[in-house]
């Protein structure tokens, strides 16, 4: 079945360790996206991919980095987590264009002490 | 800069009624609008994804409007049900800037039994 995957689905670790979200959809999707939610508040796009070897940064700085070596999978790395990092982390694909639906994974939410 | 506001941002009904969430957007020049439900703990459901040339999609028991000129979009639920309750997410897809979703905060609502 079609589907976006994301793991762990809840972090805790504590400050200045390494972190690695994991993200990945068997629905074809060139396109990919990371937004990040805080409580309360609206997602904001962090990074996004048109496709293999492509990384943009989106609207909102954000200290992680992304990869996209495989088209199905965009992890996003935090190399030093720090307690502002906590949040929850959303993972997103769509087809080419710019008319098509966005999909959207279960969210990894995490809590950096 | 895009900016999507959602009134109100919570709501309670009994069951059984209609009801009208609203969504409201600064810039006009969108490739389409997409209403999605979050439950606590999930990911994003999509719900309707309405392109900008077109004035209403309909799903079930849900439609949606859009009037682009006037930065205007509304979700109405028939006949609500206690499943219904949940956050209900506007965003919307602008024609310039990076290439991802703008979001409102949601409105929180609940489906009296």
């Amino acid at each position: 079945e079609a589907d976006i995957y994301q793991t762990p689905r809840y972090l805790v670790i504590g400050t200045g360790k390494k972190i690695t979200l994991e993200c990945s959809q068997t629905m074809g999707h060139d396109k990919m996206y990371w937004y990040q939610q805080d409580p309360g508040m609206e997602l904001h796009l962090i990074h996004y991919s048109y496709g293999v070897n492509s990384t943009e940064k989106g609207d909102l700085s954000s200290e992680s980095t992304v990869s996209r070596i495989r088209t199905e999978h965009f992890p996003l790395t935090l190399e030093s987590a720090r307690p502002s990092h906590t949040s929850q982390y959303l993972c997103a694909s769509a087809p080419s264009g710019r008319h098509n639906e966005q999909f959207f994974g279960p969210g990894t939410r995490l809590t950096v002490l | 800069k895009q900016e999507v506001t959602q009134i109100p941002a919570a709501l309670s009904v009994p069951e059984g009624e209609n009801l009208v969430l609203n969504c409201s957007f600064t810039d006009s020049a969108i490739y389409n609008l997409q209403w999605f439900r979050q439950d606590p703990g999930k990911g994003l459901t999509s719900l309707l994804l309405i392109q900008s040339s077109q004035r209403e999609q309909t799903s079930g028991r849900l439609n949606a409007s859009l009037d682009k000129s006037s930065g205007r979009s509304t979700l109405y639920i028939a006949a609500s049900q206690p499943g219904d309750s949940a956050t209900y997410l506007c965003a919307v897809r602008s024609r310039g800037g990076a290439d991802g979703l703008t979001f409102g905060k949601g409105t929180h609502l609940i489906i009296q039994p």
